[in-house]
């Protein structure tokens, strides 16, 4: 069965430092890629999603994510982090043709002053 | 911008009494789907469906079944409320695009729902 692995629940920051965010998944054939934020007391927003076509994906809030086959990986990055970045954070995929997301356990991230 | 609206945000219930949790979405999608929320478990996919009058079970189908009469509605049901089901519910929409998969799914804001 297809699984998504996010490295570290919690994530701490300061602002203006580098934000990753790893995500790994398990396919042989790979999937359809997505990255959500989730702010509090809301429901999920799109950050970004990979689906075919240049591997480096560039999203909203100045975020983005490289996947690579190799390493069955798919990360979310950010050069500078900024208070409103706090939130949670889910790496999800879609195997071919199911149109079922599959989500990882999410990351919270704290962006410390 | 698509809207996809859930008719409480909040929601109280008793042990054994009938829930019904409503979602709308405005932008004529045909993919609809409802998942639960729980802190470190991610969010797990109850039921979805496809099609007006179709649904299919997700991975946590147990205690809850569905509803979809009408293309831009789809309610979810707890036929007995238990205290296990306390928990937030989103539901979310999705056009079919090119291949079933490589479409966007668009949130509602939650419903948090607790069984006493």
């Amino acid at each position: 069965a297809q699984s998504v692995t996010q490295l570290g629940s919690h994530v701490s920051v300061s602002e203006g430092a580098l934000v990753l965010l790893r995500c790994n998944y398990s396919s042989s054939v790979p999937p359809y890629l997505f990255w959500y934020v989730q702010y509090p007391n809301q429901g999920l927003q799109l950050l970004l999603k990979y689906t075919t076509g240049a591997t480096l994906v560039k999203g909203i809030n100045g975020f983005e994510a490289e996947f690579k086959k190799s390493e069955t990986s798919f990360h979310l990055t950010k050069p500078s982090a900024h208070m409103s970045d706090a939130a949670e954070y889910f790496c999800a995929v879609i195997p071919s043709n199911t149109g079922k997301l599959i989500f990882g356990q999410g990351t919270t991230l704290q962006v410390k002053p | 911008d698509v809207k996809v609206t859930q008719s409480s945000r909040y929601l109280v219930k008793r042990t054994g009494e009938k829930v019904f949790l409503e979602c709308v979405q405005d932008m004529d999608h045909e993919n609809m789907f409802w998942y639960r929320q729980d802190p470190g478990l991610g969010l797990r996919l109850i039921y979805f469906s496809y099609d007006v009058k179709m649904k299919e079970k997700g991975d946590i189908p147990e205690g809850y079944s569905v509803s979809r009469e009408k293309k831009e509605r789809f309610s979810l049901i707890l036929e007995s409320a238990s205290t296990n089901q306390t928990s937030m519910y989103l539901c979310a929409s999705s056009s079919p695009g090119d291949s079933l998969s490589n479409q966007p799914q668009h949130f509602g804001d939650g419903t948090r729902l607790s069984i006493l």
